[in-house]
């Protein structure tokens, strides 16, 4: 059973870089996608992007100049980071695990919420 | 961008009502459309993938059909643990998207 854990600051500064990391556990890392998403307080649901296990990525194109992500196969772990951080990109970071085959988003982590705030 | 709209927004039912939930893309998504159910405070959980297969320990009462543009989410038997907002997801291309959510409330 696949398990996703992420970590990171939960406050940060207006104009700053928000950065996450999202551990993955109980399964390999390889041969899937993954997935950041974010959910703004009582909103809905923003898909930010994806990173494969070989390391080629996918953006939104509404946040791709600020977003980069990237995984470490080593450490089962992969990040994300946006930049220029303003008070709407407060929100709860997923981290996801997407399959090749299906498509299917099928594996969340529990999600941690990050301010933008001076 | 694929658009996802979902109707209604928000739905009041009693438990043992049948609930259907509609997902329309702006384009042509053939059989690309999942499922999740979120409870508030966590993490969106998986229902239906491709337009209509039920994932892993999902109960049966859960069934989703549609093709290209329409689809439906339907809950056959609402059970207390079922309220909750579902939403719709395309996964035919990038960027991913998402409808804005359907909550379903007690009656």
């Amino acid at each position: 059973q696949v398990q996703l854990q992420e970590s990171g600051p939960g406050l940060v500064k207006p104009s700053e870089t928000l950065s996450l990391t999202c551990t993955v556990s109980g399964d390999s890392i390889n041969n899937y996608y993954w997935t950041w998403i974010r959910q703004p307080p009582g909103k809905g649901l923003e898909w930010i992007g994806f990173i494969y296990s070989s390391g080629s990525t996918n953006y939104n194109p509404s946040l791709k100049s600020r977003v980069t992500i990237s995984i470490d196969t080593s450490k089962s772990q992969f990040s994300l980071k946006l930049s220029s951080v303003t008070a709407p990109d407060t929100a709860v970071y997923y981290c996801a695990r997407q399959s090749v085959n299906s498509q299917k988003i099928d594996s969340w982590g529990q999600g941690t919420l990050v301010t933008v705030s001076s | 961008d694929i658009q996802m709209t979902q109707s209604p927004s928000s739905l009041s039912a009693s438990v043992g009502d049948r609930v259907t939930i509609t997902c329309r893309a702006s384009q042509n998504i053939f059989s690309y459309l999942n499922w999740y159910q979120q409870k508030p405070g966590k993490a969106p959980k998986l229902l239906i993938y491709s337009t209509s297969s039920l994932q892993g320990g999902v109960p049966s009462r859960f069934s989703g059909s549609g093709s290209g543009t329409d689809f439906t989410l339907t809950i056959s038997s609402l059970q207390p643990e079922d309220f909750a907002t579902y939403y719709c997801q395309q996964s035919f291309s990038t960027p991913r998207t998402f409808g804005q959510g359907t909550k379903v409330e007690i009656k």
